[in-house]
């Protein structure tokens, strides 16, 4: 079955530490997306990526960075300079052809929670 | 600046009801997409309907239906005879152009309530 899947679905991180969260997709879409979710309010963008190797920062980049070295992954490392990084992160994808609005499809999310 | 507002924070109804939940938008352009997508307790964000600003006819599918009407720059969805499955987190998207890119600016969602 083709989908987004993100990994873990929990995790949990001391203060002062970089965490790794997974993202990966089998529906050959050349186009990936993070966002953050806090309780009761609607998605940020972190990054996105059109293509391999290459990525942009969204709204709230500052405290996270992310790699795009093959078609089927776009990790995102929340470092220690995020200062509040509990939140809800949610990956997806799309086609991703330049110059249209695409659907973005998303995997399950990642909760992650600073100690 | 492009903006989306879904005004209703929460909506409670009891099952068998009818519920339409609001979205307004903002936008200087002529060309724009919007969306909804569902959010249940689980999390995962599932897309429900994406429709140009071309495209005016309301579009009905089963239980679900959405009104789209670009004099009032409103985007409204609609359930019919709600069921608890329904209980969930709603979101209303625009797109945006980001130079050749398009990126979607979200409403800040509504939290549907069905009760049995």
């Amino acid at each position: 079955d083709g989908g987004i899947t993100q990994s873990p679905k929990y995790l949990f991180r001391k203060e002062g530490q970089n965490v790794t969260l997974s993202c990966e997709q089998n529906l050959n879409h050349d186009a990936m997306y993070w966002y953050r979710q806090d309780p009761g309010q609607g998605l940020r963008l972190i990054y996105y990526s059109q293509i391999v190797n290459d990525f942009q920062k969204g709204d709230i980049a500052e405290g996270y960075s992310v790699s795009r070295e093959k078609k089927e992954s776009f990790p995102l490392t929340v470092t220690s300079a995020q200062k509040n990084p509990t939140a809800f992160y949610l990956c997806a994808s799309s086609i991703g052809l330049a110059g249209r609005t695409d659907t973005q499809y998303f995997g399950p999310g990642t909760r992650l929670t600073v100690l | 600046a492009q903006k989306v507002t879904q005004a209703q924070t929460e909506i409670s109804v009891v099952e068998k009801e009818d519920v339409t939940l609001d979205c307004v938008y903002e936008t200087r352009d002529t060309t724009y997409y919007l969306f909804w997508y569902k959010q249940p307790p689980s999390g995962e964000l599932v897309f429900l309907i994406r429709r140009n600003s071309f495209d005016e006819q309301n579009e009905i599918s089963g239980r679900y239906s959405w009104n789209f009407q670009k004099s009032t720059s409103s985007f409204n969805f609609t359930i019919t005879a709600s069921q608890v499955v329904d209980s969930a987190v709603y979101f209303c998207a625009l797109s945006e152009a980001w130079g050749s890119n398009y990126q979607l600016i979200w409403g800040a969602g509504t939290k549907l309530i069905i009760k049995p």
